[in-house]
């Protein structure tokens, strides 16, 4: 079946440090690949989305590059702000099947000042 | 702007007590879904709706039922609360599915809910 795999939190940086949170996937075909946002007493928020290989998804600083040959949707960012601190899930859909969207189980991150 | 807008946000229930948990959108967008969200867990879907009419189970949904009022709005409905349905509870919407003869179209991501932390004593 369909399912997402990241890692295991949390994780803790210190303010200003490299961040990479993988995510690897196991489909049938082709899916969108999403990263979403959990700030503290919030739902979740789409960060950014990829819909095909090689495709690049960006914002707020953060990247995550669709990977079909690794089958990974990796998120990095360069320099990580203490305001950054959320859970990030990984999920992917198949657009044109139906719209539901299965997710990993989310990463913690902790930036430390 | 509301997006997706849940009632209440929290909420004490005593085992056996039922209870109703609101959800509207104002996006016009056709599938809605409820998610529970546990410790070590992430998300599980409890019941989703494709579109305005239909509903069906998603991966936890014993306990609980639906109604898709209208395009706007999706209850959920506990009947007889247990003390394992201790939760934060999460209403998200999406444009829907397109089907297989729509061709690669590219959605924008599910919208959430602030969501409804509920405690069952």
């Amino acid at each position: 079946g369909n399912s997402v795999t990241q890692m295991e939190g949390p994780v803790t940086l210190s303010e200003e440090a490299f961040l990479t949170i993988n995510c690897t996937y196991t489909a049938t075909g082709y899916p969108s690949l999403f990263w979403y946002v959990q700030y503290p007493g919030e739902g979740l928020q789409l960060l950014l989305k990829a819909t095909k290989a090689d495709d690049k998804g960006s914002n707020k600083g953060f990247e995550a590059t669709y990977r079909k040959e690794t089958t990974s949707f990796h998120l990095e960012k360069g320099s990580v702000q203490v305001s950054d601190s959320a859970v990030y899930f990984c999920a992917l859909s198949f657009l044109n099947r139906d719209d539901k969207i299965i997710f990993g189980k989310g990463t913690r991150l902790h930036i430390l000042p | 702007n509301a997006g997706v807008t849940q009632t209440p946000k929290f909420q004490v229930l005593k085992t056996g007590q039922s209870m109703t948990l609101q959800c509207a959108q104002d996006m016009n967008h056709n599938s809605m879904y409820w998610y529970r969200q546990d410790p070590g867990m992430g998300l599980r879907l409890i019941y989703y709706s494709a579109s305005e009419g239909t509903t069906d189970k998603g991966e936890v949904p014993n306990g609980y039922n639906v109604s898709r009022l209208n395009k706007r709005e999706f209850s959920l409905r506990l009947e007889s609360a247990a003390p394992s349905q201790t939760s934060v509870y999460f209403c998200a919407s999406s444009e829907g599915p397109r089907g297989p003869n729509y061709g690669y179209t590219f959605g924008s991501g599910y919208t959430f809910g602030s969501g409804t932390r509920l405690t069952v004593v």
